[in-house]
C-alpha cells in the first residue's frame, strides 16, 4: 500500500516550453501533496504544499506563475513548469500524505528535467 | 521555523558493522519523525518512523532512537549490506496531517563488501 507514481519519469525539453509533471496516490487518498525540488547531492527543498480543492501554499523564493499547481482530485496533483529554463533542471519528486492523524508522507519516484 | 541538522554526511562501514546517523531537531513542537532512504535516481523510501510518544522503535535490522529532552533522534543499521548503500535522510514535523516535513541535510551511507 502506499504508493505514489509520477509521470513522466524524465523529460527533455527546449528552452521556453512548459512541462506537465503528473503525482498519483494508486492506493489511497491524499488530501495533501507536496512538490520538492532536489539538486544534485542535495536535500530536498521544499516548493509548495497542495491541498485538494484549494489554491497551493507556494514556500518563499518559489514563484506561483512560473510553478503552477493544480490538485484537482483526492488522487491527483500537478506541477508545470512554465517558460522552462536550463536553471529549471532539476529532480522534481512529490508526496502524499496518508495518514490521517499524524504526517505520514509517501514519495513519488521522481522525475528528471532536463531544459536544453 | 523547524531547523534540522544531521550528521555525518558521508558515512563509509565495512559490510557486516553497523551504522548510526544522528539528527538534531529546534522545535520542540515536532512529534514525528522519519527516516527516508534514497537510492541514486529515486524517490525517497520511508524505511521507519517514530512518534514522540516512544523513545525507541526497531524493525528488523534498523532501530530508531528519540530523546526529546535533547532534541535529537538516530537511526541504528545493524549488520549492514552492501544494498544498505544509499543517502537517508532524516526529518521532523509536527504531526497533524498535511504538516510540512523538515529534512536534514542527508548522509550518504556506503557499505564495503
Amino acid at each position: 500500500g502506499a504508493v505514489v507514481s509520477q509521470h513522466p519519469s524524465r523529460v527533455i525539453c527546449k528552452s521556453g516550453t512548459s512541462v506537465k509533471i503528473e503525482c498519483r496516490s494508486l492506493d489511497f487518498q491524499a488530501t495533501t501533496m507536496f512538490w520538492y525540488r532536489q539538486f544534485p547531492k542535495q536535500s530536498l527543498m521544499l516548493m509548495a504544499t497542495s491541498n485538494e480543492g484549494s489554491k497551493a501554499t507556494y514556500e518563499q523564493g518559489v514563484e506561483k506563475d512560473k510553478f503552477l499547481i493544480n490538485h484537482a482530485s483526492l488522487t491527483l496533483s500537478t506541477l508545470t513548469v512554465t517558460s522552462a529554463h536550463p536553471e529549471d533542471s532539476s529532480f522534481y519528486i512529490c508526496s502524499a500524505v496518508a495518514g490521517q492523524v499524524y504526517n505520514e508522507q509517501f514519495f513519488g519516484p521522481g522525475t528528471r528535467l532536463t531544459v536544453l | 521555523g523547524e531547523n534540522v541538522e544531521q550528521h555525518p554526511s558521508t558515512l563509509s562501514v565495512q559490510e557486516g558493522d553497523s551504522a548510526v546517523i544522528k539528527c538534531t531537531y529546534s522545535d520542540s513542537a515536532s512529534n514525528y519523525f522519519p527516516w527516508y532512504k534514497q537510492e541514486l535516481g529515486k524517490g525517497p523510501q520511508l524505511i521507519i518512523d517514530i512518534r514522540s510518544n516512544v523513545g525507541e522503535k526497531k524493525d528488523q535490522r534498523i532501530a530508531v532512537t528519540l530523546n526529546k529532552t535533547a532534541k535529537h533522534f538516530s537511526l541504528h543499521i545493524t549488520e549492514t549490506q552492501p544494498e544498505d548503500s544509499a543517502v537517508y535522510f532524516c526529518a521532523a514535523s509536527r504531526g497533524n496531517a498535511g504538516n510540512m516535513l523538515t529534512f536534514g541535510g542527508g548522509t550518504r551511507l556506503m557499505v564495503k563488501p
